[in-house]
């Protein structure tokens, strides 16, 4: 039974292109989570999906940054026009029903802007 | 919304001492503490969990204890090992559609 498979493991961009990450949870899991974490700073949540709703999306920007879970598919975390602050790693975590307390996560996807 | 602070940011213990971390947490409808362990360049993995009808749980070298009163939560780690050298983070959840929240992490190093 595969993990929680992310990619681009590291992608690289110039300030103002668009980002795309990808993320596909395990097998029979219908909710994802997507965190950022800084050098020296911890899991911050960014976006709570359900197969085609969004549950929680109070830790993303307003602006630049979506986040979609398609019924068919993976998990998208979609960044436009990044800046050099947008430099972070990028976790998804699923987990296989809403009350299900443990988290699995992937190996993250880590984005630099130039 | 939950917030949890967590300490110390680092830890430094010789092989075979114990390490003890600390984390409070804010809102009282949280009923899910687990902690991960995070290896350089990968992921978090849940190392152990206790839920809030619960006040201590073991397995093996690590225990984690609960104070649902005080609102704070404890990793204990035991009979260290250079393989438990990570950074570790504490988090909580309340039920339902609820997101987990983590504390900033604690970075140990085991020292042989």
């Amino acid at each position: 039974n595969a993990g929680v498979m992310q990619n681009p493991r590291h992608l690289v961009r110039r300030r103002g292109q668009e980002a795309r990450l990808r993320c596909s949870p395990m097998k029979g899991h219908s909710h994802v989570y997507w965190y950022r974490q800084l050098p020296e700073e911890g899991l911050k949540f960014m976006v709570y999906l359900q197969k085609e709703n969004i549950i929680d999306e109070s830790g993303m920007p307003k602006e630049r940054f979506s986040a979609e879970f398609p019924k068919e598919g993976p998990s998208i975390l979609r960044i436009q026009q990044v800046v050099r602050g947008d430099s972070a790693a990028y976790f998804c975590a699923s987990s296989p029903s809403e009350g299900a307390g443990e988290l699995f996560f992937g190996e993250g996807s880590r984005l630099t802007v130039l | 919304g939950e917030n949890v602070e967590q300490h110390p940011s680092t830890l430094s213990v010789q092989e075979g001492d114990s390490a003890v971390i600390k984390c409070t947490y804010s809102d009282s409808a949280s009923n899910y503490f687990p902690w991960y362990k995070q290896e350089l360049g990968k992921g978090p993995q849940l190392i152990i969990d206790i839920r809030s009808n619960v006040g201590e749980k073991k397995d093996q070298r690590i225990a984690v204890t609960l104070n649902k009163t005080a609102k704070h939560f404890s990793l204990h780690i035991t009979e260290t090992q250079p393989e438990d050298s990570a950074v570790y983070f504490c988090a909580a959840k309340a039920g339902g559609y609820q997101k987990v929240t983590f504390g900033i992490g604690t970075k140990l190093q085991v020292i042989p």
